[in-house]
């Protein structure tokens, strides 16, 4: 069975200091690991997908690495703006679209 | 450009009481599903469909039934709701394969009291 383990829970930064937040994961076979954005209120926001060990996305601040037992969604020099609750998710393919099993995400609150 | 169109926002339901969740998207996208977010344990899949008139179960299905006649609607009908059925609810869709990503709605709030 998919399983999947966001660190930190909750991660408090002041604006331009970097971080990173961790998603393991464990999967019996091929998937694709997604990264979203939630805001308070709202649905998640698709960010990323990743498929391969060695991948790597980027998008504005945010860059996203797969290695075969994690995934680490790297924050260069944030903005307030980018508070927000991050989730990560294995995807099953099924038929013509994916099966997502989601971890519990990690609050981010970024602070002038 | 409206996306996945989730209605009501909120809801207060009796227990016991019936209801359907709607949920509409105007990508033509062939997968669609319904998910509930509960504090502490992330997004859960409830059902699922790969295209109109096929549906099948996620993580956590009782209590729910879903049907897809068009390629557009994914209602979801709680049958008898129990309060344990208070959650976040949301629909999204995908496009084939998945690989750019779900497109989520905006959420039901539903409390069952």
């Amino acid at each position: 069975e998919d399983q999947v383990t966001q660190s930190p829970e909750a991660l408090r930064l002041q604006e331009g200091e970097s971080s990173s937040l961790n998603c393991s994961y464990t999967v019996s076979g091929l998937r694709g690991l997604f990264w979203y954005r939630q805001d308070p209120g709202k649905g998640p926001e698709f960010l990323f997908t990743l498929y391969s060990a060695g991948e790597e996305k980027e998008k504005e601040r945010l860059k996203a690495t797969l290695t075969k037992k994690e995934s680490f969604l790297h924050i260069t020099a944030p903005k307030p703006e980018d508070s927000a609750t991050y989730l990560c998710a294995l995807g099953e393919l099924t038929g013509g679209g994916n099966k997502l099993t989601f971890g519990t995400g990690t609050q981010l609150k970024v602070e002038l | 450009n409206a996306g996945v169109t989730q209605t009501p926002k909120f809801q207060v339901l009796k227990t016991g009481q019936s209801m359907t969740l709607q949920c509409a998207q105007d990508m033509n996208h062939e997968y669609m599903s319904w998910y509930r977010q509960d504090p502490g344990m992330g997004l859960r899949l409830i059902h699922y469909s790969v295209g109109a008139g096929i549906t099948d179960q996620g993580e956590v299905p009782n209590g729910y039934n879903v049907s897809r006649s068009t390629t557009e609607d994914f209602p979801l009908r709680l049958l008898s709701a129990a309060p344990s059925q208070t959650s976040v609810y949301f629909c999204a869709s995908s496009p084939p394969r998945g690989g750019g990503g779900y497109t989520f709605g905006s959420g039901t709030r539903l409390t069952v009291v």
